[in-house]
């Protein structure tokens, strides 16, 4: 089965300074890993998404993750945080709920604070 | 432009009543998906829709039922509404059932149960 685990409730940074959200994923085959994004009150949006192709994604706003098999790790990274960042990130991976393709499973979320 | 609404985008409702919430997708995606979500779960599957007709239960489907007329549409039905389902609501679509397919939310409904 599938699972994805985001290491951190909460972080908070300053602005200018870099962003690390830390994503561990479990699964008994090559997965797809998704980062989406919500703002407050806002529904879902797809930052990246990892598909066996380059292990280093490139996403949207300047973010990127990298897919390290050997640590079973999606981490999001942005060198410098901007105010419009804060917002919570969801770390997730595709699943395989009931034998059935096509669900996503989602870690319980990273809530980022960026400070001025 | 395609997109994914939901209605109503707020709604309070008595404990016992049916509610139901609408999800419509103008992408033309066969595969349709309603979530919840609550503080310190993420969002959890309610059920989902491979096609019209084809309806699946997921991972927290007691006490919901969809159903699927149309491709456009896949209502959310709280047959009779706890204080338990208090919750924002998530429909997603998705063109196919590859894994690395992109799912596309609509705005969620914030449903309270009073």
């Amino acid at each position: 089965a599938q699972s994805v685990t985001q290491l951190d409730s909460h972080v908070s940074v300053s602005e200018g300074t870099p962003v690390l959200l830390r994503c561990n994923y479990s699964s008994s085959y090559s997965p797809s890993l998704f980062w989406y994004v919500q703002h407050p009150n806002k529904g879902l949006q797809l930052l990246l998404k990892y598909t066996s192709a380059a292990t280093l994604v490139k996403g949207i706003n300047g973010f990127e993750a990298e897919f390290k098999k050997s640590e079973t790790s999606f981490h999001l990274t942005k060198p410098s945080a901007h105010m419009s960042d804060a917002a919570e990130y969801f770390c997730v991976v595709s699943g395989n709920y009931g034998g059935s393709q096509g669900n996503l499973i989602f870690g319980k979320g990273t809530k980022l604070s960026v400070k001025p | 432009d395609a997109e994914i609404t939901q209605s109503p985008r707020h709604k309070i409702t008595e404990t016992g009543r049916q509610v139901t919430l609408a999800c419509h997708q103008t992408w033309n995606h066969n595969n349709m998906f309603w979530y919840r979500q609550d503080l310190g779960h993420g969002l959890r599957l309610i059920h989902y829709s491979y096609g019209v007709q084809d309806t699946n239960k997921g991972e927290v489907s007691d006490g919901y039922s969809v159903s699927r007329s149309n491709t456009e549409d896949l209502p959310l039905t709280l047959e009779s509404a706890a204080s338990s389902q208090t919750s924002v609501y998530f429909c997603a679509s998705s063109e196919s059932l590859a894994d690395q397919e992109t799912q596309y939310f609509g705005p969620g409904t914030r449903l309270l149960v009073l």
